[in-house]
């Protein structure tokens, strides 16, 4: 049964620039969380989607938009990028009926 | 808001030395309690888990104890291995309106065990 899976794993842009990163929830999942983690730092909770909607909404600005699809998989954006969005981006799911989160390996974004 | 702190590292200990890694919460209600750990260069692997006040969570000779009249949750393994070097994040749940919930995690505390 395969786990959380994130991609790409490590991603380059340069300031201003536009990225997706992309997440498939755990099998028989149905809830996706993203989180952003700075270095030397805990993740931080950005938002999280259920039934292709967003149900809640961390402390982060319009910038960083989601998307959840029909089979669960999701994508988080983040337009017009700033130096300090560098960080590893986690995704987790859940199922609808239990509060426990399984993490993926994390999307490694550096901003230049 | 919810809030979780935890003891600041880094914590540096002798294989088989006893750990204890502290952690409190500011919560309204009673959240769940998780303890998660990050290996170098990976996500964050859930160790254990309390949801009510007086559960001990424990996994992999680990625990920790949902004690809320001091609204702690301390980390606990009374003999550690060189294997147990990483990051231990403590984090609640916090549940808004409509059941969705996010995690708050505490700074973390980084670990090193050396042989």
């Amino acid at each position: 049964d395969a786990g959380v899976t994130q991609s790409p794993t490590h991603l380059i842009k340069t300031r201003g620039q536009q990225v997706t990163l992309r997440c498939s929830p755990k099998s028989g999942h149905d809830t996706v969380s993203w989180y952003q983690q700075a270095l030397g730092q805990g993740p931080q909770f950005i938002f999280q989607y259920y039934e292709e909607e967003e149900r809640q909404r961390g402390n982060f600005p319009d910038r960083f938009s989601g998307h959840q699809f029909p089979n669960y998989s999701s994508e988080l954006n983040v337009n017009a990028l700033l130096l300090g969005d560098s960080a590893l981006y986690l995704c987790a799911s859940r199922t609808g009926s239990s509060y426990e989160q399984y993490f993926g390996p994390g999307t490694r974004l550096t901003v230049t | 808001g919810n809030s979780v702190t935890q003891m600041e590292g880094p914590v540096t200990l002798s294989e088989e030395a006893f750990l204890t890694i502290n952690c409190t919460y500011t919560a309204t209600g009673y959240p769940s309690l998780f303890w998660y750990v990050q290996y170098p260069g990976e996500g964050l692997q859930l160790l254990l888990k309390a949801t009510k006040a007086d559960d001990k969570g424990s996994n992999k000779g680990f625990e920790a104890t949902y004690r809320k009249e001091t609204t702690s949750f301390h980390l606990e393994k009374g003999s550690v291995q060189v294997s147990d070097s990483a990051v231990y994040f403590c984090a609640l749940s916090d549940i808004a309106q409509g059941g969705s919930e996010k995690l708050v995690f505490g700074k973390g505390t980084k670990l090193t065990v050396n042989p």
